[in-house]
């Protein structure tokens, strides 16, 4: 199994500040045949089901605002949202679909300091 | 807009078997893998295993011996069933879709917990 890590397990930023978060695989999770990281971000709000933010490590859904973005190739990846926003408090996860089973990170929890 | 719905047992008893499914309305099952994964109360996500449209399955092998999911194209759903359940088993079970190809897992339902206890 891939086994995806997050850190920091929280944290806390400044409305309109910048967040990062961080994930890493334990093996590379990039496709050399057409060159993709099989990488999604999810936000998970109390409550609700997560909701897909970014596929591919860096491509954003329909409807993301570009506040979001996600970096990284191999095994090393982040999600940045540039401008906290007061509806961004969440819980954040990773996921690999390079191979089954599919895997997810621990989960990132986002707060407002 | 393509909608999904689990239904099934809120609780189920030790040893008994956890049945879900998951009805999808707006689109059709054609072409995508659906999966179920599950989150414990206060924790995080696990995969369970998916389905392809055409029944083709693939379980993730900690639960593999004990899960089956099955589609019935007819009427747009596809189920879980988990035996042998345990207390260990009580989550928020999803249902949720990933096209073919990848990207993820784009839609979901709005998961039902489910609670294993006499």
């Amino acid at each position: 199994d891939i086994v995806m890590t997050q850190s920091p397990d929280s944290l806390a930023v400044s409305l309109g500040e910048r967040a990062t978060i961080n994930c890493k695989s334990s093996q590379s999770v990039l496709y050399n045949s057409n060159n993709k990281d099989y990488l999604a971000w999810y936000q998970q709000k109390p409550g609700q089901p997560p909701k897909l933010l970014i596929s591919w490590a860096s491509t954003r859904e329909s409807g993301v605002p570009d506040r979001f973005s996600g970096s990284g190739s191999g095994t090393d990846f982040a999600l940045t949202i540039s401008s906290l926003q007061a509806e961004d408090v969440a819980v954040y996860y990773c996921q690999q679909y390079h191979s089954t089973p599919f895997t997810f990170g621990p989960g990132t929890k986002v707060d407002i300091k | 807009q393509v909608q999904l719905q689990e239904s099934g047992p809120g609780l189920v008893k030790p040893s008994e078997t956890l049945s879900l499914t998951c009805t999808v309305s707006g689109g059709s099952l054609w072409s995508y893998y659906w999966s179920w994964i599950r989150q414990p109360p206060g924790k995080g996500l696990e995969w369970i295993g998916y389905i392809f449209y055409s029944g083709s399955t693939n379980y993730n092998p900690s639960l593999r011996s004990r899960v089956t999911i099955s589609v019935d194209t007819s009427k747009n759903q596809f189920s879980l069933k988990l035996s042998s359940v345990t207390a260990a088993d009580t989550a928020v079970y999803y249902c949720a879709r990933s096209p073919r190809g990848g990207v993820g897992f784009d839609y979901w339902g709005q998961g039902p917990l489910v609670t294993v206890s006499s």
